[in-house]
């Protein structure tokens, strides 16, 4: 499978507790995107890489939240002390130009 | 402030009739629109596209129509069938930008 790639697929974790979500890219996209889709809404976008840079992060993205590209291959998103409000779908996409393609994203639930 | 608006959150089509699901926009410097389909704990799954120097695109069962002076893009489906019956998005990518600004999706549902 060639597609874009994320483990894991579902993480329960305790308030206060630290997670670390991993995106695998489809293997030439450059740019790599992180988004958050909560019941009812659309995605909301959290961060961009282009290649090993992160170009623009949301303000939506507290300073709980981290995310890494270390070499321009695969992603960790990191929420630290995490909170109920974090509970949600957390999706990754990868692009090389217009068209982002979507992995099966991760759901959160923060109990 | 939604900048581009899925008003009817649900729709119910007969199999084998077409699906119309349309998208309105705000932002007149959206350069590209994309359509989404999306199914229960899976990630969205691309179906079409449109840039906006054209005013419709078709692939296969599925056609993009965009009107720029109304700000609307419509997706028609034809002929749909049971396996269509998803959450579509509509997104939209400002010019020079990457994000991909969302609607808040249309349920579509296809009875047999």
């Amino acid at each position: 499978d060639t597609g874009v790639s994320q483990d894991p697929r579902h993480k329960i974790t305790k308030r206060g507790q630290n997670v670390t979500f991993r995106c695998d890219p489809i293997s030439e996209h450059n740019r790599l995107y992180w988004y958050r889709q909560t019941l009812g809404q659309g995605p909301e976008f959290l961060t961009y890489f282009q290649n090993e840079a992160q170009l623009e992060k949301s303000r939506l993205l507290s300073d709980r939240f981290s995310a890494e590209r270390p070499k321009g291959s695969f992603s960790t998103l990191e929420i630290q002390r995490t909170e109920q409000g974090d509970s949600a779908m957390y999706l990754c996409a990868s692009s090389t130009q217009e068209t982002q393609y979507f992995g099966p994203g991760t759901r959160l639930l923060v109990l | 402030d939604q900048q581009v608006k899925q008003n009817s959150p649900s729709l119910s089509v007969q199999e084998g009739r077409i699906s119309i699901l349309n998208c309105d926009y705000t932002n007149s410097m959206f350069d590209y629109f994309l359509w989404y389909k999306k199914y229960p704990a899976e990630g969205p799954t691309f179906l079409i596209s449109i840039s906006s120097i054209k005013d419709k695109n078709e692939d296969g069962r599925f056609t993009v129509f965009l009107n720029k002076s109304a700000k609307h893009l419509s997706l028609h489906i034809v002929p749909s069938q049971p396996g269509d019956s998803a959450v579509y998005f509509c997104a939209a990518i400002p010019d020079s930008n990457y994000q991909l600004i969302w609607g808040a999706g249309t349920k579509l549902i296809i009875k047999p």
